[in-house]
């Protein structure tokens, strides 16, 4: 139980483009959603909290309008990466909480390399 | 706010050989405590956490960490560990009564070798 998809797992889009990632509970309803980068060999940084029906809450840093979450239902969040250049190119893991309030449960990860 | 850190960036081991993976944490709250592993490509997938009771927590496929409360510590331990075992492995907090955000430490890769 309490699995967590992401999709794609792994793409390749041009400098300048937009690209979105969705993230799925696929057998509980997800009351909050995180969203993590992750750059090679480094641990995880957290982006963004969101919660079902609600605008996300963003990290100090991280740029609302670049990188555009929507948690429409409690088992769907969508990341938007909006004019995609290299610099973005990284890992990015979603998670979600639901059945137990205090832990998280981690999609698989989706690889975003911008040429 | 909690932190985490896990001191050692890099562990090597031979197969078969115990092993020890440092996290300590720092919180005025009391915590939650979590190891997540991670193999390449891939998110993380839970390993073992302490919650509450005992302090001696263990896994399905040997590892166990215990809870330090006077040391603030949650080291991960292996006696005897397999090629397989090869990963990055993060410790994780989150502070009780507090949501459910996590807190994690730099990782540490252990690399085991025949």
């Amino acid at each position: 139980g309490a699995v967590v998809s992401q999709h794609p797992s792994r793409v390749i889009c041009k400098s300048g483009t937009s690209v979105k990632i969705e993230c799925r509970s696929l057998d509980f309803q997800a009351t909050t959603m995180f969203w993590y980068r992750q750059f090679p060999k480094q641990s995880l940084m957290l982006m963004a909290t969101s919660n079902e029906g609600s605008k996300a809450t963003y990290e100090q840093g991280v740029e609302k309008d670049k990188f555009l979450i929507n948690h429409a239902s409690l088992t769907l969040s969508t990341l938007t990466v909006t004019s995609a250049h290299p610099e973005d190119s990284s890992f990015y893991i979603c998670s979600a909480s639901g059945p137990n309030p205090y832990e998280q449960y981690f999609g698989p990860g989706t690889r975003l390399t911008v040429t | 706010a909690q932190s985490v850190t896990q001191l050692d960036s890099q562990v090597p081991v031979f197969e078969e050989a115990p092993v020890e993976l440092r996290c300590n944490y720092s919180s005025s709250v009391s915590v939650y405590l979590f190891w997540y592993v991670q193999y390449p490509n891939q998110g993380l997938q839970l390993l073992l956490k302490y919650l509450s009771g005992s302090t001696l927590v263990e896994s399905i496929n040997g590892f166990e960490a215990e809870f330090n409360k006077s040391q603030t510590s949650f080291h991960l331990r292996k006696p005897s560990v397999h090629i397989s075992d090869t990963a990055e492995y993060f410790c994780a907090v989150s502070e009780k009564n507090a949501g459910n955000m996590l807190t994690f430490g730099g990782g540490t890769r252990l690399m085991v070798k025949p």
